[in-house]
């Protein structure tokens, strides 16, 4: 299986700031990675596909990158509604495995 | 508007039994492969099984194979989780969620697109 480890598991920022979480595959996934967005209480929310794609809706402060193993969530300027926990997950082979998740809380 | 609605969650002692629900509307819900989605309390996630359009492709992860089986009704636009044999490490939030193909660049890439509210299993004696 392949595993996903984001780093840091957590962080405490300013509304504003630029944020970065990062994610590595334990094996080459090429860019079958995905982030998904989730608040308290709440079903995960779906960000960005192929690492680096902005789903609909999704605001364009969110960007993504990376291929391989190594893959970068950044918020360029942080917002209130924000504060959440992010996931990544790879595709790109089964099972399906997500990354223990960062949470973005307010500093 | 595409929306999911989990069901069947609830409180069953350690080897018992449950099945869940999805209640699948706004799409058709036949062009999609499924998933169930797990999210143990305090917990991050864990994807669980996927099912194909008409059924004939199922995937676990390891730790539910022999013991859960992913199923859906086409005509009635719903999908199942029959979850056997439960273990106190099988309690969890249950999601259901669309999974979705993205080509881009030649390749196609799966992603979650939409997520039901999920329904909670709590398995204790």
């Amino acid at each position: 299986d392949i595993q996903m480890t984001q780093s840091p598991s957590s962080l405490s920022a300013s509304v504003g700031d630029r944020v970065t979480i990062t994610c590595r595959a334990s094996q080459y996934i090429s860019t079958n990675l995905n982030w998904y967005q989730q608040k308290p209480g709440k079903a995960p929310k779906f960000l960005i596909y192929a690492a680096s794609s902005l789903q609909s809706g999704v605001p364009s402060r969110f960007s993504g990158s990376g291929s391989g193993t190594d893959f970068t969530l950044t918020i360029s300027s942080l917002q209130p509604e924000d504060f959440a926990t992010y996931y990544c997950q790879q595709s790109y082979s089964t099972p399906w495995t997500f990354g223990q998740g960062t949470k973005v809380e307010i500093k | 508007e595409v929306q999911l609605v989990e069901s069947g969650g609830g409180l069953v002692q350690p080897g018992g039994s449950l099945r869940l629900s999805c209640a699948a509307s706004g799409f058709t819900f036949s062009s999609y492969w499924m998933s169930w989605v797990r999210q143990a309390p305090g917990k991050g996630l864990e994807w669980v099984a996927n099912i194909k359009q008409g059924g004939s492709e199922k995937y676990y992860v390891d730790s539910v194979k022999g013991r859960f089986t992913i199923s859906r009704d086409n005509a009635k636009n719903s999908l199942y989780l029959q979850m056997n044999s439960l273990r106190a490490e099988d309690a969890a939030v249950y999601y259901c969620a669309r999974c979705e193909i993205y080509y881009y660049d030649s390749s196609g890439y799966w992603g979650f697109d939409y997520w039901g509210q999920g329904t909670l299993v709590t398995v204790s004696s």
